[in-house]
């Protein structure tokens, strides 16, 4: 079945503690981006990669890293968590930049205390 | 700056039509796409326009001016499972961008 997958789901922290989230998908996809949801706000993007070792900010690229090492995966780093990162998190990949259609994963509910 | 424009809020009864706006201001442009989201779940794909004018999938269809950087999502013969968040979205330019409005939440009524 062809999918995105995040780990964790559901996941609550402290401050400074860092933390990734992973991301995979199973569909060769080129492009992955990782976006926030936060009520009122609809979804930002943090970072995008167009293809491998190929990666670029988004609009809130502050306090996050990430790598694209291998297709598949598009690990999200919080090096030092902030209360400010609480937040919903999606994964989400694509054929190409410009392809119209992109395949969420299913989200990752972040709080940091 | 770049920014999208839609409604927050539209309320319609089961079996009717609405038309969920989208204007943007981007550098760069290109295509305008539409997402699904029900309350607490992942957001689906709906439409894509890269070219101006209408795209139908079904109940839905999404139509793009781009002189106009304008475009809507038009749903027809609304059910109740209809009800959830709508958002465009766009690529600007040539990078992999992406830029969401902030979502329309639509209530279908019975």
């Amino acid at each position: 079945e062809a999918q995105v997958t995040q780990n964790p789901r559901y996941l609550i922290t402290v401050t400074g503690k860092k933390l990734t989230v992973t991301c995979s998908q199973n569909m060769n996809h080129e492009y992955m981006s990782w976006y926030r949801q936060d009520p009122g706000l609809g979804l930002r993007q943090i970072y995008y990669s167009m293809n491998v070792e190929v990666t670029d900010k988004g609009d809130v690229p502050e306090g996050y890293k990430v790598s694209r090492k291998e297709k598949r995966n598009f690990p999200l780093i919080l090096e030092s968590p902030s209360p400010n990162q609480t937040s919903l998190y999606f994964c989400a990949s694509s054929l190409g930049a410009r392809t119209g259609e992109l395949f969420f994963g299913e989200g990752s509910r972040l709080t940091v205390l | 700056g770049q920014s999208l424009e839609q409604p927050s809020e539209v309320t319609a009864v089961e079996g009717a039509i609405v038309q969920i706006n989208c204007t943007y201001q981007t550098s760069g442009f290109y295509g305008l796409s539409w997402y699904q989201q029900h309350d607490g779940g992942a957001p689906t794909f709906l439409s894509y326009n890269a070219l101006d004018g209408l795209e139908e999938t079904g109940r839905f269809s999404s139509f793009l001016s781009r002189s106009d950087s304008y475009g809507y999502l038009l749903l027809q013969e609304l059910q109740m499972k209809d009800s959830a968040s709508y958002f465009c979205a766009v690529r600007g330019g040539n990078t992999g961008k992406l830029i969401f409005g902030q979502g329309t939440t639509l209530q279908v009524k019975p």
